[in-house]
């Protein structure tokens, strides 16, 4: 199957600051990449859908200026919360669609202080 | 819009024990539906799909699930679980038209004592 990645797997910022979470394809190339946020015992929601060349499509109550997106190759996405506050806690996970299948990368936690 | 229903939130059994755990949707269109897998400490797994033909899809490690339209269910079920699948089950379903925007359901939270 195809292989997802992210880095890093997880993260502790300082409230205010920005962080930016990578996902990769390793062996296939991606023009679509998604990603979700998952909150404790609950289920993922999706966030955006990244497309390669231009702009992301953000899910209705997504601020786009609170979490860029930019999807600057086939095989990279990256979202960064800017200005993370301790609400933006979570676990984010992408993913991407090779062929028919969704296959998710392992995820980041990010911790705000 | 499309919603995903899982109605148990915990499930504990013992191995060897049947599982059945039950999903439905709402959406009124055609529809693609999964049932993904998440160990602890790992990454979200496709365990089967169903997108056309027979309702009644077989997955990876004994998994089946049966496609009931008119019931809007997407049922995932194993004969005999194993304490290696304790784990986290999630059901989910996209309209086709955007394959990668899915709709997850809450997950069920599977223990299986040995």
């Amino acid at each position: 199957g195809a292989v997802v990645s992210q880095h890093p797997s997880w993260v502790i910022c300082k409230s205010g600051t920005s962080v930016k979470i990578e996902c990769r394809s390793l062996d296939f190339q991606a023009t679509t990449m998604f990603w979700y946020r998952q909150f404790p015992k609950q289920s993922l929601m999706l966030m955006a859908t990244s497309n390669e060349g231009s702009k992301a499509t953000y899910e209705q109550g997504v601020e786009k200026d609170k979490f860029l997106i930019n999807h600057a190759s086939l095989t990279l996405s990256t979202l960064t919360v800017t200005s993370a506050h301790p609400e933006d806690s979570s676990f984010y996970i992408c993913s991407a669609m090779p062929r028919d299948e969704q296959f998710f990368g392992p995820g980041t936690r990010l911790t705000v202080l | 819009a499309q919603s995903v229903s899982q109605h148990n939130h915990h499930v504990i059994l013992s191995e060897a024990a049947s599982l059945e755990l039950g999903c439905n949707y709402s959406y009124g269109g055609t529809v693609n539906l999964f049932w993904y897998v998440q160990y602890p400490g790992q990454h979200l797994q496709l365990l089967l799909k169903y997108f056309s033909g027979d309702p009644l899809v077989k997955g990876i490690k004994g998994f089946e699930a049966e496609f009931i339209k008119s019931k809007f269910s997407f049922n995932l079920r194993k004969p005999s679980v194993q304490w290696s699948d304790t784990a986290e089950y999630f059901c989910a379903v996209n309209d086709g038209a955007n394959a990668g925007k899915s709709t997850f359901g809450d997950g069920t939270t599977l223990t299986v004592k040995p």
